[in-house]
């Protein structure tokens, strides 16, 4: 099945850092990635769909200014948390979509990333 | 009101049971139905995709019923390896856009 990594598995760092996670499709090109961000306990929430070449879409309530999505190519894509301050601590996921098997709307997730913010 | 709503349990059951989970969503204009599974600190992994007509894949059955928005899993002869939480997972807002629920708690005991 269509393979999806994300780097650093986890990360800790200090209040005030940025912080970048790289989510890479490895067998298969994906137009398409997403971002999602899991608090304990809770269901994953999408945080925005990043379009290879184009801009992100962000969710409402999501500020593009402090989490930056760069999709370069069709088998990356990069979350950047800016100024990461305690309350973004969380586990981010990324997922890809396959251009081969894309109606059936099905997301290949990476491992996740757990960051922590001291 | 949410847009996909479970039961959070936890649902705790013997080796061998039979247990189902239910999900309702609230979007009309969903298309694609699926049933993903997380264990405790892990990514999602994808169970089954839920088909109208209904489908099977082994001990676990998937059925939807467009009508009342309402999608259900069931896990037969339970296994301890079952233990984990079950997202009831609808597209909605947009064809690529996935909306999870907040999972269902299952653990099996010997």
């Amino acid at each position: 099945g269509a393979v999806v990594s994300q780097h650093p598995s986890w990360v800790i760092c200090k209040s005030g850092t940025s912080v970048k996670i790289e989510c890479r499709s490895l067998d298969f090109q994906a137009t398409t990635m997403f971002w999602y961000r899991q608090f304990p306990k809770q269901s994953l929430m999408l945080m925005a769909t990043s379009n290879e070449g184009s801009k992100a879409t962000y969710e409402q309530g999501v500020e593009k200014d402090k989490f930056l999505i760069n999709h370069a190519s069709l088998t990356l894509s990069t979350l950047t948390v800016t100024s990461a301050h305690p309350e973004d601590s969380s586990f981010y996921i990324c997922s890809a979509r396959d251009l081969r098997t894309s109606g059936n709307n099905e997301q290949f997730f990476g491992p996740g990333t757990r960051l922590t913010v001291l | 009101r949410k847009e996909v709503e479970q039961d959070p349990g936890p649902f705790n059951v013997p080796e061998g049971a039979t247990v189902a989970f239910n999900c309702t969503y609230s979007n009309s204009a969903s298309q694609s139905f699926f049933w993903y599974r997380q264990d405790c600190r892990k990514e999602p992994k994808l169970l089954m995709s839920v088909y109208s007509s209904g489908n099977e894949d082994g001990r676990f059955t998937a059925q939807l019923n467009r009508a009342s928005q309402y999608i259900s899993l069931l896990i037969r002869d339970s296994k301890l390896s079952d233990s984990a939480t079950y997202l009831c997972v609808v597209n909605g807002g947009g064809f690529q856009k996935l909306v999870f629920g907040t999972g269902t708690r299952l653990l099996v005991s010997p």
